[in-house]
């Protein structure tokens, strides 16, 4: 089944403590793309990805790290997370971009206390 | 730039009455146009989308969307609401390819028995 994985679906976790969600697809998409979802916020971009070791910044990047060394991977790294990281965050990925349409992850209710 | 409106936070329907779900969006250039799901606990699925071509798009589950450059707009209808089509959506505009995707802040639909 096509589909992105992420994990873990729900952290709680205190301030300042390193941590990585993890997000895995199976469809040999290129691209690749953290949002966070706030309530009356919407969907914000935090990173994109167009490539294995192409990564560029999208509207929230700050206190965010990515990677991409393999196509199927591409982890969130909070170095340092703080209570106004207490979000929901998808993962997504898209042949082309996401003008064709992503596929979603089912998402990362994290919780910075 | 590129922006998304939708009108109407919450949006109330007596279930098998029209559901009609308003986008308005602004794009400096022929926009590609999207409604994506969120089901509760879920991520988001795609319903439909407006690449070129013709200007009435048939999505998933009974759903279409209109695209109409005069008004800048595509609403989002379906005949007859049922109970399972409860959910958020979000509308969503991108300039084509590797280009940005930008959401609005979404819309709850409760459908009333």
């Amino acid at each position: 089944e096509a589909q992105v994985t992420q994990n873990p679906r729900y952290l709680i976790t205190v301030t300042g403590k390193k941590l990585t969600v993890t997000c895995s697809q199976n469809m040999n998409h290129e691209y690749m793309s953290w949002y966070r979802q706030d309530p009356g916020l919407g969907l914000r971009q935090i990173y994109y990805s167009m490539n294995v070791e192409v990564t560029d910044k999208g509207d929230v990047p700050e206190g965010y790290k990515v990677s991409r060394k393999e196509k199927r991977n591409f982890p969130l790294i909070l170095e340092s997370p703080s209570p106004n990281q207490t979000s929901l965050y998808f993962c997504a990925s898209s042949q082309t971009g996401g003008a064709y349409g992503y596929t979603f992850g089912s998402g990362t209710r994290l919780t910075v206390v | 730039a590129q922006s998304v409106t939708q009108l109407g936070s919450h949006v109330s329907v007596s279930e098998g009455a029209l559901v009609l779900l308003r986008c308005n969006y602004s794009s400096s250039v022929p926009p590609y146009l999207f409604w994506y799901v969120q089901y509760p606990n879920q991520g988001l699925q795609l319903l439909l989308k407006y690449t070129t071509g013709a200007t009435l798009v048939k999505g998933i589950n009974g759903f279409e969307a209109e695209f109409k450059k005069s008004e800048t707009s595509f609403h989002l209808t379906k005949p007859s609401a049922h109970m399972s089509d409860a959910a958020e959506y979000f509308c969503a505009v991108s300039s084509g390819g590797y280009q940005k995707v930008t959401f609005g802040t979404g819309t709850k639909l409760q459908v009333i028995p």
